[in-house]
């Protein structure tokens, strides 16, 4: 089993819908957890970082987190075409990163 | 504030040279990490220092890999002999504080073919 496992997609969404990332790790004693977009030819930048069950909101962009469940996820309301990118989960301890989720937004 | 630098942005070699690559961190940052991302493997961490001390290195593939970071603002990673399976793209990030709760600032990255 991988530590940290994504659908690779890709994902497609039409603009302006609700755009569902996801995420599981295998390590229960994880403490904080991290989504980094990466556009082609990019680098990852941070995004969304989670450390307690829930929800945490930041503008469009909703990370949740279930430590039970050892799930992650990232919601993008509102997608844009701008969204187009690769969606990295990633987990801590030693900040080991998922293969990431593609996803396409078509106007 | 300058980013991450990496240099060289790509490399084409042959199979059997050595390769070296640059990154020096942002100003400040004590966590240095190396990763390498390729289709098939996705991003892959390799090793990182903290305060210039290696820390993990068991994501390092196999003995003809080795990283170094003499002071604060300076790290190498270099293969040799380099390998055709060796071909990705390697990110260089740095951090302040602990990774577990810091962000990581990567790098535009390094791009080595070996051919």
């Amino acid at each position: 089993q991988k530590e940290v496992e994504q659908n690779s997609g890709p994902l497609s969404v039409p603009e302006g819908a609700i755009a569902s990332l996801n995420c599981t790790y295998s390590d229960r004693v994880s403490q904080s957890f991290f989504w980094y977009r990466q556009y082609s030819g990019k680098s990852p930048e941070l995004i969304m970082s989670i450390y307690s069950n829930g929800d945490k909101e930041d503008g469009r962009f909703t990370a949740q987190l279930n430590k039970a469940s050892q799930y992650v996820s990232l919601l993008i309301r509102d997608s844009q075409p701008s969204d187009s990118a690769t969606y990295l989960c990633a987990v801590s301890g030693k900040l080991i990163f998922g293969q990431g989720t593609e996803l396409s937004v078509k106007p | 504030d300058a980013g991450v630098i990496q240099s060289p942005r790509h490399e084409v070699t042959e199979m059997g040279q050595e390769v070296t690559l640059r990154c020096k961190p942002i100003s400040g940052h004590d966590y240095l990490f190396w990763y390498r991302q390729t289709m098939m493997r996705g991003l892959e961490l390799l090793i990182y220092f903290n305060n210039n001390v290696p820390i993990d290195d068991s994501g390092m593939p196999e003995d003809r890999f080795s990283a170094k970071m003499p002071n604060a603002s300076f790290s190498t990673l270099k293969i040799q002999p380099s390998e055709p399976r060796d071909s990705a793209v390697y990110f260089c990030a740095s951090s302040l504080g602990t990774p577990n709760t810091g962000e990581l600032f990567f790098g535009e990255g390094s791009r080595l073919t070996v051919l």
